[in-house]
Order: structure tokens, then sequence, then C-alpha cells
């Protein structure tokens, strides 16, 4: 079984510009989340899509954006990029109602902004 | 406002010895704690978790200790192996009706010599 897959690997883009990444879930995973780690932090919660919908967020400014497809697919924007959001971005899935916690992650999109 | 700590940036273990790792939370309401281990160029990946209704999970050479007075957890990894070198987040959850959102702590990078 497919785990869950991100791209692209690595983008380089300059500052001002936007930024779009992509994440496809486990299979039968309605939930996706949305980390930032920047070179040296843990991780940083940016957003939860669950059924389509943006569910939660965390303390980061509007212009990171995303959305959750119907096939449960989901992208992060990121527009007028700053060097400070240059950090390797990890998609992570689950099931919507288990109780335990645990995320399924990806293997990250390193951003980095010039 | 940091709510789950970390405070040892690093840990240095021979091998065959026991690895403790720390972690400290100041939010009560924490439901599941978990552990994260991440290697160089890969996502996190989930090695073991606990209820806040317990205090022990054991799972092979990792067994996870939950002091809830303290609001203090631990993993500890005996015997050590070269191949545990590896980042290891602590991490917690509010449970499900939060989306099962996990907080992480900055992580420990734990260096099993051989």
């Amino acid at each position: 079984e497919a785990g869950v897959t991100q791209s692209p690997t690595h983008l380089i883009k300059t500052r001002g510009q936007q930024a779009t990444l992509r994440c496809s879930p486990i299979s039968g995973h309605t939930s996706v989340y949305w980390y930032q780690q920047a070179l040296g932090l843990g991780l940083q919660f940016l957003l939860w899509y669950d059924e389509g919908e943006e569910r939660n967020r965390g303390n980061f400014p509007p212009r990171f954006s995303g959305r959750q497809f119907p096939n449960y697919s989901s992208e992060l924007n990121v527009n007028a990029l700053e060097l400070e959001d240059s950090a390797l971005y990890l998609c992570a899935s689950s099931f919507s109602l288990r109780n335990t916690g645990e995320l399924f992650f990806g293997e990250g999109s390193r951003l980095t902004v010039l | 406002d940091q709510q789950v700590k970390q405070n040892s940036p690093s840990l240095s273990v021979q091998e065959g010895r026991i690895s403790i790792l720390n972690c400290d939370y100041t939010n009560s309401m924490f439901d599941y704690f978990l552990w994260y281990k991440k290697y160089p160029a890969e996502g996190p990946t989930f090695l073991i978790s606990i209820s806040s209704i317990k205090d022990k999970n054991e799972d092979g050479r990792f067994t996870v200790f939950l002091n809830k007075s303290a609001k203090h957890l631990s993993l500890h990894i005996v015997p050590s192996q070269p191949g545990d070198s590896a980042v290891y987040f602590c991490a917690a959850s509010l449970g499900p009706e939060y989306g099962n959102k996990l907080v992480f702590g900055a992580g420990t990078i734990l260096r099993v010599k051989s």
C-alpha cells in the first residue's frame, strides 16, 4: 500500500513568488495535515483538512492557504514568499475519527526561498 | 507558547546501553502522547504512543513512561542500537474532537555509538 506522497521533493523560488505543494494521503484516510519544519526547529502545525474542509489552522499568516480535493489529496499554497518560509513542509494523513493521534507522514517538500 | 518541550537537543549513548529521552508538557488537556523518529531526508515515522489514562506502554525495545502529575514523559530504548540514531520527536494530541492535531517538541538527536 502506498504511503503519503508529496511533490515536488525540492522547490526553489524567489521572494514575492508563490509556491504550491501537493500531497496525496494514504488510501482511505480523509484527514490531511500540513506541518512546517524550519531549520533547527520542531514541526509547527500549519493546517488540517478533513472531508474537503479546513478544520483548523496554526499561527501562520493568511498567505499560507490550501485546499483538499474530493479525492482527499491536498494542496498547500504560500503566497508572497519570504526568506523565512524556507523550510521542509511535511504532509501527514490519518483516519479522521481515530483517537490515537497517530499521523502518517510523507517525506516532505523542501522549499528554498532566495 | 511551547506546550511540548524537549530540553535536550542531543544525546549520545553507547551501543547496548539504555537511551532515555525526556519530554515535558504544559497542557493538562492532552489526551495522547506519541514519539516519532526521523531520519535525514525522510518524514517522521510513528514509534510508540501512550494514552493519558496509562502510565506505561511497552513495545519491544521501546517503553514510554507518563507521569501526569509532573507533566513529563520519557522514552526508554533498551538496548540501544546504532540504527536507532535519529531525531526523536515527542508529540501530544488533544484527541479526535481537535482532529488529532499533534503538538511537537523541537526534537532530540540521538547518537548511538558502536
